[in-house]
């Protein structure tokens, strides 16, 4: 069947280089963002989140920026390596209470080894 | 995969056949979703779940139906599938307090 990843915006990386991955989200009251990373065959993983009361998040290897001005958001992970090779895609949301996430149609990312 | 498994992982069907999809948690979360997710669109949600008994549709929820009737299971049922139903079905599960949804590995299905 169709890749997840068809038709997506790709972004070719060497491996050890950092990759960045942006996400532009519409709507100005949305308060919690989160990026996840899916790999072909299987289910969205969770990398990390923030909410809007902070513009950077760090992780292992991994970092989140949130620019409320712009309603722009990035990931950037640093030292890439093959097993990063999958789809990223942001999610939105824009309260708390339902639960309920708007997500972005993904990036995705391959690695050069 | 946070305690979510889906069943079948995959499943070939005639139109107009019922199909009934499991999703099954061990976490016991309050909120259960399921969404499609088809080449070129993001994934969209079909119906969630707040509670026992409590369902709620979402954007896409023409032709399916769900049911809860436990806290570790949700239930996506296609009463009469159709060829556009055809998709990758994900669920997913979350705890309010942090917003944060944990997927499922997906069923594939494909509607002949």
């Amino acid at each position: 069947g169709e890749s997840v990843g068809l038709h997506l915006p790709t972004l070719s990386v060497q491996e050890g280089d950092n990759s960045i991955i942006n996400c532009a989200y519409s709507n100005s009251a949305s308060d919690y963002f989160i990026w996840y990373k899916q790999e072909s065959g299987k289910g969205p993983q969770f990398i990390i989140d923030i909410r809007s009361n902070m513009d950077k998040r760090q992780g292992q290897r991994v970092t989140v920026l949130l620019n409320k001005t712009v309603k722009h958001l990035s990931l950037q992970i640093a030292a890439t390596q093959p097993g990063d090779s999958a789809v990223y895609f942001c999610a939105e949301n824009e309260s708390h209470g339902n639960n309920r996430l708007a997500f972005g149609k993904g990036n995705q990312v391959v690695v050069i080894p | 995969d946070a305690g979510i498994t889906q069943s079948p992982r995959h499943k070939v069907t005639e139109t107009g056949t019922p199909v009934t999809l499991r999703c099954h948690q061990t976490e016991n979360h309050r909120y259960m979703y399921w969404y499609r997710q088809d080449p070129g669109h993001g994934l969209r949600l079909i119906h969630y779940s707040y509670g026992v008994k409590d369902t709620d549709k979402g954007e896409v929820s023409d032709g399916y139906s769900v049911s809860r009737s436990k806290t570790e299971d949700f239930l996506l049922t296609l009463e009469s599938a159709t060829s556009s139903q055809t998709s990758v079905y994900f669920c997913a599960i979350s705890e309010p307090a942090t917003d944060t949804q944990y997927f499922g590995p997906g069923t594939r299905l494909t509607v002949l």
